[in-house]
């Protein structure tokens, strides 16, 4: 199985910082490796897939970046809807697996 | 408008059997794989069970195999888990999720979820 492991497990931050957020696989997935964010009470909600390319309707502060076994969320000038629980998810193999989250928060 | 409404959830004793749904609207149900993924109370997401858009093709995660069953019934437009032997760690919100791209196999990733229902194993 692909296991992913998000670093920080927690991030503190303010209101028009840029933060990063690490997912790394153990062993390669090429770039086939999703980004999430969940608030609370609510559904997760897609931001980036495969690796680098935003959905539709995200907004341009967010961005991904990496491949193989490392990969990086970053959200640049960060504004107070944007804290919230992000998670990486892989597409490589089944089963689908996903980090364990980083809790982002002021 | 495209949305996923999940229901069914409930309150089950340990060894006991649920079924939960989930509708689709707004988009063209057939022509997407689907998922179920769940969430334990303060935990993070555990992808469960996809099923192909045709709906002959399944996908379990080994928590759950041999006890839940995916599937679909395109002209209701609606998506089934099917929950039997439960335990108290099936205690979860249960979020059916829709695949990106409209393709006859999985991709793996989900552009549009449901609220989630909440299944509760407790005797």
């Amino acid at each position: 199985d692909v296991r992913l492991t998000q670093s920080p497990s927690s991030l503190s931050a303010a209101v028009g910082d840029r933060v990063t957020i690490t997912c790394r696989a153990n062993q390669g997935i090429t770039t086939y490796l999703n980004w999430y964010q969940q608030k609370p009470g609510k559904a997760p909600y897609l931001l980036i897939y495969g690796a680098f390319t935003l959905q539709t309707g995200v907004p341009s502060r967010f961005s991904g970046s990496g491949s193989g076994t490392e990969f990086i969320l970053t959200i640049n000038s960060l504004r107070p809807e944007d804290f919230a629980t992000y998670y990486c998810q892989q597409s490589f193999s089944t089963p689908i697996t996903f980090g364990q989250g980083t809790r982002l928060e002021f | 408008e495209v949305q996923l409404v999940d229901s069914g959830g409930g309150l089950e004793q340990p060894g006991g059997s649920l079924r939960v749904s989930c509708a689709g609207s707004g988009f063209s149900f057939r022509t997407y794989a689907m998922s179920w993924v769940r969430q334990a109370p303060g935990k993070g997401l555990e992808w469960l069970s996809s099923i192909s858009a045709g709906g002959g093709d399944t996908y379990y995660a080994d928590s759950v195999k041999g006890r839940f069953t995916i599937s679909r019934d395109n002209s209701k437009n609606t998506l089934y888990l099917q929950m039997n032997s439960l335990r108290a760690e099936d205690t979860a919100l249960y979020f059916c999720a829709k695949d990106q791209e409209p393709l006859p196999q999985p991709n793996w990733y989900f552009d549009l979820w449901g609220r989630g229902t909440l299944v509760t194993v407790s005797s």
